[in-house]
C-alpha cells in the first residue's frame, strides 16, 4: 500500500522567513503533485512534477522530485501572509495520473 | 474556460437515505475522478472515470458507487448513510493524456446527521 507522508503537519512562520516542507512515499513514482487548499475552498493545483530531478518554481514557491530518494519539496522562500493554507502532496499510483494518494496535508501559518 | 462543477455545494441527510452528487467536469475532459476529505482520514481516491467506464476504484464498500454519462458529466451515489459519510466530497477532471493535472471542483459538503 502506497503511503505518503508530508512534515510537518503543521507550520507556524513569520513573515519573511524561509522554510521547507517534505514529502515522502513508498513507492516508485515518477509522478508528483502539489496542492494547495484555502479553509473551506477546493484544492488547487501548484505544480506538476513528472520526472526525477524536476523543479518547478511559481513565485515564493519551487517544488523539487527525488525520485530515487522518494521525496519532494516544497521550499518557501521570504513567507508572505498570503500563503496562509494547507499544501498537499500527492503521489500518481497508477503513473497514469488517475489515481492519486494524498500526505496528510501541512498547515501553514505565516505571521506578520 | 468554465472549471469544474459540482452540485449540490451543500446537503444534509439522515442516517439510512441515500444521496447522489454531480459533477461537470471541464469542457473536454474526459477522465473525472472522485476523492473524500474528512478531517480524520484525510484525502482518499474513490473511483475514476474515462469514456463511461470506471477505470479505478479505491478501498471503499460498495454503498459507494459513481457512473459517467456520455458527456463525461459524473455522477456518485452513496446509499445507506452512515455518519462517517460526513464530508467534503471532490471532483477532478483531466483530460486523459500523459500530462495529466487534474483540476478540482469545488466539492460537495455532505453531513449525515
Amino acid at each position: 500500500e502506497l503511503k505518503v507522508e508530508q512534515n510537518p503537519l503543521f507550520l507556524s512562520m513569520q513573515e519573511g522567513k524561509n522554510y521547507t516542507i517534505y514529502c515522502n512515499y513508498s513507492t516508485t513514482s515518477d509522478r508528483l503533485y502539489w496542492y494547495r487548499q484555502d479553509p473551506g475552498k477546493s484544492l488547487e493545483s501548484l505544480f506538476v512534477l513528472l520526472s526525477n530531478g524536476a523543479v518547478k518554481q511559481e513565485g515564493r514557491l519551487m517544488a523539487s522530485l527525488d525520485t530515487k530518494a522518494r521525496l519532494s519539496t516544497l521550499h518557501i522562500t521570504a513567507a508572505v501572509h498570503d500563503l496562509s493554507a494547507t499544501y498537499f502532496c500527492a503521489v500518481d499510483m497508477d503513473n497514469a495520473g488517475n489515481m492519486l494518494t494524498f500526505g496528510g496535508g501541512t498547515r501553514l501559518m505565516v505571521k506578520p | 474556460k468554465a472549471g469544474v462543477t459540482q452540485t449540490p455545494r451543500y446537503l444534509i441527510k439522515t442516517r439510512g437515505q441515500q444521496v447522489t452528487l454531480s459533477c461537470s467536469p471541464i469542457s473536454g475532459h474526459r477522465s473525472v475522478s472522485w476523492y473524500q476529505q474528512t478531517p480524520g482520514q484525510g484525502l482518499q481516491f474513490l473511483f475514476e472515470y474515462f469514456s463511461e467506464t470506471q477505470r479505478n476504484k479505491g478501498n471503499f464498500p460498495g454503498r459507494f458507487s459513481g457512473r459517467q454519462f456520455s458527456n463525461s458529466r459524473s455522477e456518485m451515489n452513496v446509499s445507506t448513510l452512515e455518519l462517517g459519510d460526513s464530508a467534503l466530497y471532490l471532483c477532478a477532471s483531466r483530460t486523459g493524456s500523459r500530462v495529466n493535472e487534474q483540476f478540482f471542483g469545488p466539492g460537495t459538503r455532505l453531513t449525515v446527521l
